[in-house]
């Protein structure tokens, strides 16, 4: 049974450049969920995705968007990327009916420059 | 919105003793709390949940807690061991259910000394 994976494991970014972040969910769940996580902090929610469509936001700017694809996959893109940026991104899966019980991916470390 | 503290920041038990790790939450309609355990460089892993229907749940040697009224929660460990050192992180679920996004913790470091 295949946990939740994501890719690339790790990105240095320059400032003012877009990047993408993947995600797969575990096997049988449909709902993904996005968290940045900055060093030595607790994740913050970001937004989760259900039926391909955008359920649920966090307090980020629009510069953080997603998409889900039919297969329950999930990308996370970034624009304009600020240093601040810089943190490990996780992306959780769930199912829709029980989404808070969410199950992590190793995340991606994001590092801008 | 909800807001959710974790304390202490920082906790270090000799190997066999017990530890408590606890939350508070300001959100009264949240209804669902997760523990995480976050090994350095690794994923956050979920070692034990509660729902707002439960009082307290036991899993081997950890357990959770869930005072409703006062709107606190608390991890505890018993016969620690040094495996067990890592961050621990509590949340709280807003909505819940089918809509469950979750608000952390800070997070605990809890070191266990053989």
């Amino acid at each position: 049974d295949a946990g939740v994976t994501q890719s690339p494991t790790h990105l240095i970014k320059t400032r003012g450049q877009q990047v993408t972040l993947r995600c797969s969910p575990k096997s049988g769940h449909d709902t993904v969920s996005w968290y940045q996580q900055a060093l030595g902090q607790g994740p913050q929610f970001i937004f989760q995705y259900y039926e391909e469509e955008e359920r649920q936001r966090g307090n980020f700017p629009d510069r953080f968007s997603g998409h889900q694809f039919p297969n329950y996959s999930s990308e996370l893109n970034v624009n304009a990327l600020l240093l601040g940026d810089s943190a490990l991104y996780l992306c959780a899966s769930s199912s829709g009916t029980v989404a808070d019980t969410q199950y992590f991916g190793p995340g991606t470390r994001l590092t801008v420059l | 919105g909800e807001n959710v503290e974790q304390h202490p920041s920082t906790l270090s038990v000799q190997e066999g003793d017990s530890a408590v790790i606890k939350c508070t939450y300001s959100d009264s309609a949240s209804n669902y709390f997760p523990w995480y355990k976050q090994e350095l460089g690794k994923r956050p892993q979920l070692i034990i949940d509660i729902r707002s229907n439960v009082g307290e749940k036991k899993d081997q040697r950890i357990a959770v807690t869930l005072n409703k009224t006062a709107k606190h929660f608390s991890l505890h460990i018993t016969e620690t061991q040094p495996e067990d050192s890592a961050v621990y992180f509590c949340a709280a679920s807003p909505y819940g259910g089918s809509q469950g996004n979750l608000i952390f913790g800070k997070g605990t470091k809890l070191s266990v000394k053989p």
